[in-house]
């Protein structure tokens, strides 16, 4: 079972909108993660984090913004949208050991 | 720069029949090599996972097997059941600050 939670599992959003999408984990990770998946596609990587600081944007449009409250908690700011924003998308956290260990994900709408 | 490479999809097997999914990748130094599975409509799971050469990663009757020569991690299960139609992703983490590069996925779909 993930001990990644994610937050909602379904958004409908308009392109004026501002919703966030929450994460928590509870195994102690010091590193989380944002990834962006379309339909049977790999995940594609947006944002790391590493002790509560931001240290991977792999050039994201800023209409999304993280934030990492804590160790335990990941956000992602949602404002503007775009239609082809529409996507899974995945909170995943892990050790400094490397394994990845993903959320079941929020499946976001922009309409 | 890093690179997973799995074999296309989609893959329709009969119940009880062997699977193999091919995983072969590209990277410089000694990375960790991952397996994960996305069920319809679900997020991904960690399926197995080996971290150094001849290791072999298990779990719900998969198996895979680290091989440094070939570099290679390809997925085996030896009877398959409905329950495991998924997309399957082959993936490993190297010396990227945690990144995970991840294969194309390859969609298994398992008949009665």
């Amino acid at each position: 079972d993930t001990e990644v939670t994610q937050t909602p599992k379904h958004l409908v959003m308009g392109m004026t909108n501002k919703k966030s999408l929450k994460c928590e984990q509870h195994m102690g990770h010091r590193a989380m993660y944002w990834y962006k998946q379309k339909a049977k596609k790999p995940p594609e990587l947006m944002f790391v984090y590493s002790y509560e600081k931001l240290s991977i944007n792999e050039s994201v449009p800023s209409r999304f913004s993280p934030e990492c409250p804590n160790s335990s908690l990941l956000n992602l700011h949602l404002h503007a949208l775009q239609p082809e924003d529409s996507a899974l998308y995945l909170c995943a956290s892990s050790t400094s050991g490397n394994t990845i260990y993903f959320g079941e994900g929020s499946w976001l709408t922009v309409v | 720069g890093d690179s997973v490479t799995q074999m296309e999809g989609p893959v329709t097997l009969s119940e009880e029949a062997f699977l193999t999914i091919n995983c072969t990748y590209t990277a410089t130094g000694y990375p960790s090599l991952f397996w994960y599975v996305q069920y319809p409509g679900e997020g991904l799971q960690l399926l197995l996972k080996a971290t150094k050469a001849d290791d072999k990663g298990s779990n719900k009757g998969f198996e895979a097997t680290y091989r440094k020569e070939t570099t290679s991690f390809h997925l085996e299960k030896g009877s398959v059941q409905v329950s495991d139609s998924a997309v399957y992703f082959c993936a490993l983490s190297g010396n990227q600050g945690g990144k995970l590069i991840f294969g194309q996925g390859t969609e298994l779909s398992v008949k009665p």
